[in-house]
């Protein structure tokens, strides 16, 4: 079955390190992005990319970046500039880029605390 | 005035009950609208998308007023395994989504 997965599932980061989460799909999607979720919040998002070799920041890009050498890939890197990591990172990838019709497809994330 | 602004509840409804939530948007230019479904530490899962016309899946009904900038979900004959968040989902324009806190609701038996 087509899907968007993510590791790890947990991911614990001590003060000043830089971690890395991983996110794949098999959907043969476009753009894919990554969004944070803290509690009492929506979702906001991170960076996304609509192309290979291609990224934009989104609204809270400080401290964290990606990169989009495959389709089907889209790691984040959570570095130790981004001071309040705890949440859980949501992947997401649409079939069309800009205004999606058809919604986003979740990955079933990763939830990250600092130690 | 937030983008997308939802009541997060929660709703304790009891079985078999009828509810509704609402969802306000600001931008008068947004295009797509969707609802999410989502269970306690589990990602979003799409519920259904929302259309001028109104669309119906079973036991929910979603619906988009453009005049009053609002959409709705209507769930009939609650189930228990309905209890979860629903995230209110809004296409404004060129990459540019905002999602709702979502509003939890509690099916109580």
């Amino acid at each position: 079955d087509g899907g968007i997965t993510q590791s790890p599932k947990y991911l614990f980061r001590k003060e000043g390190q830089n971690v890395t989460l991983s996110c794949e799909q098999n959907l043969n999607h476009d753009a894919m992005y990554w969004y944070r979720q803290d509690p009492g919040q929506g979702l906001r998002l991170i960076y996304y990319s609509q192309i290979v070799n291609d990224f934009q920041k989104g609204d809270i890009a400080e401290g964290y970046s990606v990169s989009r050498e495959k389709k089907e890939s889209f790691p984040l890197t959570v570095t130790s500039a981004q001071k309040n990591p705890t949440a859980f990172y949501l992947c997401a990838s649409s079939i069309d880029s800009g205004a999606p019709t058809a919604g986003y497809t979740f990955g079933s994330g990763t939830r990250l605390t600092v130690v | 005035r937030k983008e997308v602004e939802q009541d997060p509840g929660p709703f304790n409804v009891p079985e078999g009950a009828t509810v509704a939530f609402n969802c306000t948007y600001s931008n008068s230019a947004s295009q797509s609208f969707f609802w999410y479904r989502q269970d306690c530490r589990k990602e979003p899962k799409l519920l259904m998308s929302v259309y001028s016309s109104g669309n119906e899946d079973g036991r929910f009904t979603a619906q988009l007023n453009r005049a009053s900038q609002y959409i709705s979900l209507l769930i009939r004959d609650s189930k228990l395994s309905d209890s979860a968040t629903y995230l209110c989902v809004v296409f404004g324009g060129y990459q540019k989504v905002t999602f709702g806190i979502g509003t939890k609701l509690q099916v109580i038996p």
